[in-house]
């Protein structure tokens, strides 16, 4: 079975700085998507960026990019010019992209971030 | 709508009622997700819709868990005989088609309380 961990419960930046979220993963599949999703308080999950695994070069959103290390099973999100806006919870996730559970969203414990002004 | 509207926003319920709780997906989306957040178990899985057919149902708990989905629109997922380890914010999610390769969009969920 595939998991997702994230072993910071907590992280704090400054804002204008950087942070460096960090995720990894299990799976013994080679067809599958990586994501990050953004949790305010509104509760609402937002998608921040998405990685597909066949995918080498790393993808970026704006401010947001990830470091992914296939063979690692490392996903990590770094967030440029932190903004008071982006204090949120954060959580990984994982999907296989064929079989039965394709879609199927396996998502990590979450990161709380706060952003300091 | 413009997103993905759950209701009721909030419920409390005691212990060994059944209750409801409704998705409205974004128009055309086929496909529909169910998941559940709660304190110990970060979120869950729960049931995947295409169009009205649930292929997958494999994140249930246990039986008295059930969803349905009709017109390949609104969805509703019903917990009987509630129990204290119900208690979680339940969130829906629908996509154009079948994920990974879109994007999903959330409701806000439901936070249900069970006293």
């Amino acid at each position: 079975a595939q998991t997702v961990t994230q072993s910071q419960p907590e992280m704090s930046v400054q804002e204008a700085e950087t942070v460096t979220l960090s995720c990894t993963y299990d799976t013994s599949e080679s067809d599958y998507y990586l994501f990050w999703y953004k949790q305010p308080p509104s509760r609402q999950m937002i998608l921040v960026i998405r990685q597909e695994a066949y995918k080498q070069q790393n993808a970026t959103e704006n401010r947001f990019s990830v470091n992914f290390q296939k063979a690692a099973k490392s996903f990590s999100l770094k967030i440029s010019d932190s903004q008071l806006g982006d204090a949120a919870m954060y959580f990984c996730a994982y999907s296989s992209n064929y079989g039965g559970s394709q879609g199927n969203l396996i998502f990590g414990k979450g990161t709380k971030l706060s952003v300091k002004p | 709508g413009a997103g993905v509207s759950q209701s009721p926003s909030n419920k409390v319920t005691e212990k060994g009622k059944d209750v409801e709780l409704r998705c409205d997906p974004i128009s055309g989306h086929t496909a529909l997700y169910w998941y559940r957040q709660s304190l110990g178990q970060g979120l869950e899985f729960l049931i995947y819709f295409q169009g009205n057919s649930a292929p997958d149902k494999s994140g249930l708990p246990s039986d008295r868990f059930s969803a349905e989905r009709t017109g390949g629109s609104v969805s509703t997922l019903t917990i009987q005989r509630t129990q204290q380890e119900d208690s979680a914010v339940y969130l829906c999610a629908s996509s154009p088609n079948r994920l990974p390769n879109t994007e999903a969009f959330f409701g806000q969920g439901t936070r249900l309380t069970v006293v």
